[in-house]
């Protein structure tokens, strides 16, 4: 099983800032996936990252994946309170369509 | 488009008592349908996976079972609660037939489980 493992574990900071969080592994990856979850709800999907060196923009989310696709970066440019959740990375498993989600970044953006 | 429903969306349950939560998916046909439970504040656990009717695979041993009745209906299912399946239980489905989306999953409300 590849193991994902994502920091920090928590983040709050002040509407504004910028904040980066992280995904590695010791596993190359075939590709892998960012969702945010807020209180309460489901996951939603962000981006699915393929290439080695993948850099994908989504409004002011930046989403990179490590040239040996082993590790990712999501970086919020001036945070909004709307950017709170829980940032969770996944990657498909060897076998099947399953999912292997990392244990996640709580993002708390102050006001 | 495609959307997901759960239900309940919370159930307060006493320990030993049987459970049953439904999933079903809108606006798609034969889709791989997924059983997740979340700790608090923390990453998804997969417990159970569908590629079609009748067929389930189980990914943790557990006092859970899924079934599939119809194609776009997946239920979770326990004889007999125990404190420690209290969680939030979400349920995700996939395109299995699209090239590169068919890992994407897109997930339900979720339901709230408090076993007491």
């Amino acid at each position: 099983t590849q193991l994902l493992e994502q920091s920090p574990q928590f983040l709050s900071i002040q509407e504004g800032e910028n904040l980066t969080v992280y995904c590695n592994s010791s596993s190359v990856f075939s590709s892998l996936q960012w969702y945010r979850q807020e209180p309460g709800e489901g996951p939603v999907l962000l981006v699915t990252v393929v290439t080695g060196g993948e850099v994908k923009k989504l409004k002011r989310l930046t989403f990179q994946f490590g040239d040996a696709r082993k590790d990712s970066s999501l970086h919020i440019t001036a945070a909004q309170p709307g950017d709170t959740g829980l940032y969770l990375c996944a990657h498909k498993g060897v076998a099947g369509n399953k999912l292997t989600f990392g244990g996640g970044t709580r993002v708390l953006v102050k006001p | 488009s495609q959307t997901i429903h759960q239900w309940p969306a919370t159930l307060v349950q006493p320990v030993g008592s049987p459970l049953s939560l439904e999933c079903t998916v809108e606006g798609t046909s034969n889709p791989n349908l997924y059983w997740y439970r979340q700790a608090a504040g923390r990453g998804l656990q997969l417990l159970f996976y569908s590629v079609g009717i009748g067929q389930i695979s189980s990914e943790v041993p557990q006092n859970l079972s899924a079934s599939r009745p119809q194609d776009r209906q997946f239920i979770l299912s326990s004889k007999k609660l125990l404190l420690s399946d209290s969680g939030f239980y979400l349920c995700a489905w996939s395109h299995p037939g699209v090239p590169r989306k068919a890992y994407e999953q897109y997930f339900g409300p979720g339901t709230r489980l408090t076993v007491t």
